[in-house]
């Protein structure tokens, strides 16, 4: 148990449909990130926030937005969801800014039907 | 592009083998080199190289870097059944003023009893 819990565990959903993805990181870690991993794609980094603001930004699309709140939870926010957006989210977390050692949370498995 | 490749894709060995996989990358600023094991859930942390010839080492893994020919091994000795996973390499940079990570498609190691 890495200490960093994501909710919900499961999630099935519609196209068109939005959905919030929340991450709680481990006691005393700063940063959050949030990471895509598909079959096809890999793993991919999408964004990082450090004490409640953005950090780092990669592969992100419009459709989807991240918050980090003054309580150092995150939520991602997908929207107009897309068949191709179904993978798995993971959130992790760090004590600094850096993209040093980072623990992962057990991810989000995202259906899009 | 920023881009990180890892050879081979996948390896199947015998327990009590030793492995070698390979991470080549192109990255703006190449800030450090990250190495990540994913078994059947999240990925876990391994190691962060961020300077040249410098090996880590833990346990039976070690990793060095060579930032001159840019690429890092990851060496496994005396492999074990629960080596079995999948190894992801992961590079830091600096693309406009903005942290970035970049991940290879990973490799696929399977030991054999």
């Amino acid at each position: 148990d890495s200490g960093v819990t994501q909710t919900p565990k499961h999630l099935i959903t519609a196209t068109g449909q939005r959905v919030t993805l929340r991450c709680s990181p481990r006691s005393g870690d700063l940063s959050v990130y949030w990471y895509q991993q598909s079959l096809d794609q890999g793993l991919q980094f999408l964004i990082q926030y450090y004490n409640g603001e953005e950090r780092a930004k990669g592969n992100i699309l419009e459709r989807f937005s991240a918050q980090q709140f003054p309580d150092l939870h995150s939520e991602l926010n997908l929207s107009s969801l897309e068949l191709g957006d179904s993978a798995l989210y993971f959130c992790a977390s760090s004590v600094g800014q850096r993209q040093e050692t980072q623990y992962f949370g057990p991810g989000t498995r995202l259906l899009v039907l | 592009e920023d881009k990180v490749v890892q050879s081979p894709l996948s390896l199947v060995v015998h327990e009590g083998d030793t492995v070698t996989l390979n991470c080549s990358y192109e990255v703006t600023n190449f800030r450090s080199l990250l190495w990540y094991k994913q078994e059947k859930k999240a990925p876990t942390f391994l190691f962060m190289l961020t300077s040249s010839g410098i090996e880590k080492k833990s346990g039976r893994l070690s990793s060095i870097l060579d930032k001159k020919e840019l690429f890092s091994i990851l060496n496994i000795t005396a492999t074990q059944t629960g080596d079995s996973a999948v190894y992801l390499c992961a590079v830091e940079g600096i693309f406009q003023g903005a942290q970035k990570l970049v991940f290879g498609q990973g490799t696929r190691l399977t030991i054999n009893p």
